[in-house]
């Protein structure tokens, strides 16, 4: 059984960097065709991805905020880190990581809430 | 960049109705669509992928069609559970989800 799950902060301030920790079991990173995405959803809005990594390590961004964003791995801590640097207000959303295999994201974390406040 | 542009955006509906959700891509891309389901304060599920293959322990009632830019999802009879938002997701190419379809109760 595949289980994923978020950690990280709930709030952050504006201008800071925030970190989030995928924290999965139930398969390996190190799997040929394998990989962990992170997808966001503001309050009552649509999903947005934002990035992926694959057991090779290949990493793909959302090209409107791949400036901001940083994927890695821990394979060894079966850990996926996504990093966001200068948090604004608009990035206040539920954060998922999600399991991928052939791009399709199966199954989805629980989700945490971030919130961008001063 | 490939849009996916779902239609209606809501929808309201009875417990056995018949509903029908449409996804249209802004080029081809084949077979490459997948439908998810979130409930609210849930995270989202894979329903269909590759337009139209059931995913493990989804039931029948949920069926998926279409190909290169025109796709559906069809609830056949509308169960209280299935009242939720849906999202297609194309495999192709960014951004790879739509808008969503909220299905609501009339």
């Amino acid at each position: 059984q595949i289980t994923l799950k978020e950690s990280g902060p709930t709030l952050v301030k504006p201008t800071q960097t925030l970190t989030l920790t995928c924290t999965f079991s139930g398969f390996s990173l190190s799997t040929s065709g394998v990989g962990v995405g992170w997808i966001r959803q503001p309050p009552g809005k649509a999903l947005e991805w934002l990035a992926l990594i694959y057991w090779d390590d290949d990493k793909r961004y959302s090209p409107s905020l791949k400036s901001r964003l940083t994927i890695t791995k821990d394979t060894s801590k079966n850990q996926v880190v996504l990093t966001m640097t200068n948090m604004d207000p608009v990035d206040t959303a539920t954060y998922y990581c999600a399991h991928s295999a052939t791009l399709l994201y199966d199954p989805w974390g629980q989700g945490t809430l971030v919130t961008v406040s001063s | 960049d490939i849009q996916l542009t779902q239609s209606p955006s809501f929808l309201s509906a009875s417990v056995g109705d018949r509903v029908t959700i449409t996804c249209r891509a802004s080029q081809g891309i084949s077979s490459y669509l997948a439908w998810y389901q979130q409930k609210p304060g849930k995270a989202p599920k894979l329903l269909i992928y590759a337009a139209s293959t059931l995913q493990s322990g989804v039931p029948s009632r949920f069926s998926g069609s279409g190909s290169g830019t025109e796709f559906t999802l069809t609830i056949s009879s509308l169960q209280p559970e299935d009242f939720a938002t849906y999202y297609c997701q194309q495999l192709n190419s960014y951004p790879p989800f739509g808008g969503g379809t909220k299905v609501e109760i009339k």
